[in-house]
């Protein structure tokens, strides 16, 4: 069974790079988007991008100037970085994963979240 | 982008009735809609995909109806463990900006 698991920083500095791992176990990370959704009380579930194994990614508009995703295959990992963070960034960061047809995601598996807190 | 628009935001129901949700899309988005509940401190399951079908392992007293701008989740016969919020979300456009409705709140 596939299993997400998110880590990272819980506090970064305003101005700063969050950065963070999911890890994919139980399965390949191959065929499918692995999504990044995050979760705050001001904006509810906000997605952010995703990326598939090739390297290819999307990302939401919102966020495209200060976000970037890539994915390691050998590693069975894909990664967030986003920069110049702030307040408005605070939230609970998921792991997703989503179909294997790109236009087509909808969120069946999920890692358990991680509380970023920019302070 | 397209919005997504709950109603109500709460709803307060009995074990055993029926709760009706509802969410609105600001423009047409075919069937491309799934719904998610998450409970207190817990991360989102999905429901439904493509408006109506259940994913693997969901009971049948959760259904899903609707195409184009109305879409409406229901819960046949409550349970206590139903509890928490249900979100719909969108995955229409192209290119992919996939959106979620802020939630309802129900309350058993």
């Amino acid at each position: 069974q596939v299993q997400l698991q998110g880590s990272g920083p819980g506090l970064v500095k305003p101005s700063e790079t969050l950065a963070l791992t999911c890890s994919v176990s139980g399965g390949s990370i191959s065929r499918y988007y692995w999504n990044l959704i995050r979760q705050s009380p001001g904006k509810g579930l906000e997605w952010i991008g995703n990326v598939y194994y090739t390297g290819s990614t999307k990302y939401n508009p919102s966020l495209k100037s200060r976000v970037t995703i890539s994915v390691d295959p050998s590693k069975n990992q894909f990664y967030l970085k986003l920069t110049s963070v702030t307040a408005a960034d605070t939230a609970v960061y998921y792991c997703a994963r989503g179909g294997m047809v790109e236009a087509v995601q909808v969120f069946d598996i999920w890692g358990q979240g991680t509380l970023v807190t920019v302070s | 982008e397209i919005l997504m628009t709950q109603s109500p935001a709460t709803l307060s129901v009995s074990p055993g009735e029926k709760a009706t949700l509802s969410c609105r899309a600001s423009q047409s988005v075919s069937t491309n809609v799934a719904w998610y509940h998450q409970r207190p401190g817990q991360v989102p399951r999905l429901l439904i995909y493509g408006a109506s079908t259940r994913d693997t392992g969901i009971p049948a007293r959760f259904s899903g109806s609707g195409s184009g701008t109305e879409f409406t989740f229901t819960i046949s016969s409550l349970q206590a463990e139903d509890f928490g919020v249900y979100y719909c979300q969108q995955y229409n456009t192209w290119p992919p900006v996939f959106t979620f409705g802020q939630g309802t709140k129900l309350e058993i």
